[in-house]
């Protein structure tokens, strides 16, 4: 079955410290992979994709995310963290062939000023 | 263009009573998703619908219901709520597309509902 660990459910970085958060899935093929932000009482939204090609895709808000097929990981990063960049991270696998996401359950980010 | 809409934003039942949220989706897009949101087990699959017929639907009890109207309006109903069911419920929409796992989704800012 499909499945997405993010394994640090809380992370806290100093303001201008690099940030990377984890994310490891099981699938069988290669999936379809993104990142999404939830900031306090809003919906989630999308900082990056990746389908297929270059293994290191740039999203928005300077935050990137490299494909590892060989460690089945998607994790994301920032050289440089923002105040504003608090918030919540969710990996999601879209399972090609079907209908929907599965999520991971999310981590926590606290920035320190 | 305006994003996914949600109502009401917070709810409060009584265990045993029905709620229903509804969903407008961004204009265009025909797929509207459901998840459950609660801390510690993040986004849970509810169901899926395109032009009205449910395509994927998650494991949720048959309480759990749905359906989609022939604008993509779409709207969710819980039955006798229990407690468990206290969570933030969001609702994203997506473009036409023959599967949407790779769709980005768009989502809305969530019903939070309360169940005492």
């Amino acid at each position: 079955a499909q499945s997405v660990t993010q394994p640090d459910i809380h992370i806290t970085v100093s303001e201008g410290a690099s940030l990377e958060l984890r994310c490891n899935y099981s699938y069988g093929a290669t999936p379809y992979l993104f990142w999404y932000v939830q900031s306090p009482g809003q919906g989630l939204q999308l900082l990056l994709k990746y389908f297929s090609g270059d293994t290191l895709v740039q999203g928005i808000k300077g935050f990137e995310a490299e494909f590892k097929r060989s460690q089945s990981s998607f994790n994301l990063r920032k050289p440089s963290v923002h105040w504003s960049d608090a918030a919540e991270y969710f990996c999601a696998v879209g399972a090609r062939g079907t209908y929907k996401y599965i999520f991971g359950t999310g981590t926590r980010l606290k920035v320190l000023a | 263009k305006a994003g996914v809409t949600q109502t009401p934003r917070y709810l409060i039942k009584t265990r045993g009573q029905q709620v229903t949220l509804s969903c407008s989706p961004i204009s265009g897009h025909r797929s509207v998703s459901w998840y459950q949101q609660t801390p510690g087990q993040g986004l849970q699959f509810l169901f899926e619908y395109f032009s009205e017929t449910q395509r994927n639907k998650g494991n949720f009890p048959g309480r759990f219901s749905g359906r989609q109207f022939s604008n993509s309006r779409s709207e969710m109903n819980v039955s006798t709520l229990e407690l468990g069911d206290s969570a933030l419920y969001l609702c994203a929409s997506s473009l036409d597309r023959r599967e949407i796992s790779y769709n980005e989704q768009f989502f809305g800012p969530g019903t939070r509902l309360t169940v005492l």
